[in-house]
């Protein structure tokens, strides 16, 4: 496995709840913590939520995380303009001993 | 506040060498693992290298194994990536990002764009 799955796309109108899934194996997401990253057009990487559902400090609750078995979600809740962003999960996997991503999820406010 | 900056990025043909550099401040850097991930033009994100806070651990991904070299000097603050035998499939923004918990990265600095291309 090369590559976390995650849905390419997402979307949803001002205020509902958009959620983004992940999806690895026994000897990623199984295994090891899950982060969310988030990406505004044209900048850096941003660590949104480590270990599937800590939050870093500055990061809204409206953000959360949740894992079962081999996959993991990120839920946002109260959409916002400025949450219209890329979205990348990332897993350490034990096999390659390296760092995998999701493709990303291009999330886009309606 | 913590403050990542690369450096070293260009235009190489393919078959060249290039060495990024990644200058850290605002944190103890010795405390620290770091990571290289590269983002190809309109693309995803891709790990690329890994190296523990002392050196004694350094992780590549199969697609720079035996390519690239990620060191480290600590006295400098500083991070570095040689790139040799680049590819065109090497062309992407490259990023230096700190170590965090579990394997995440909180800081990433703002890239430095590398181009493989005759």
């Amino acid at each position: 496995q090369s590559m976390l799955t995650q849905p390419p796309s997402a979307s949803g109108t001002p205020g509902q709840r958009v959620t983004i899934s992940c999806s690895g194996g026994s000897s990623n997401i199984g295994t090891n913590g899950v982060h969310w990253y988030q990406q505004l057009p044209g900048t850096a990487p941003k660590l949104l939520m480590y270990n599937y559902n800590q939050r870093p400090s500055g990061v809204p609750d409206r953000f959360s995380g949740s894992k079962s078995g081999t996959s993991a979600s990120l839920a946002i809740s109260g959409l916002q303009s400025e949450d219209e962003a890329d979205y990348y999960c990332a897993a350490w996997d034990d096999s390659l001993n390296g760092r995998l991503f999701g493709g990303g999820t291009k999330v886009t406010v309606l | 506040e913590v403050q990542l900056v690369e450096s070293g990025g260009g235009l190489v043909q393919p078959g060249g060498s290039l060495r990024l550099s990644c200058a850290a401040s605002g944190f103890t850097f010795s405390d620290y693992s770091m990571n290289w991930v590269r983002q190809a033009p309109g693309k995803g994100l891709e790990w690329v290298s890994y190296i523990t806070s002392s050196s004694s651990t350094i992780y590549y991904a199969e697609s720079v194994k035996g390519r690239f070299t990620i060191s480290r000097d600590n006295a400098k603050n500083s991070l570095y990536l040689q790139m040799n035998s680049l590819r065109d499939e090497d062309t992407a923004m490259y990023y230096c990002a700190r170590g965090y918990y579990y394997d995440s990265s909180d800081y990433w600095g703002q890239g430095t764009l590398v181009t493989v291309s005759s």
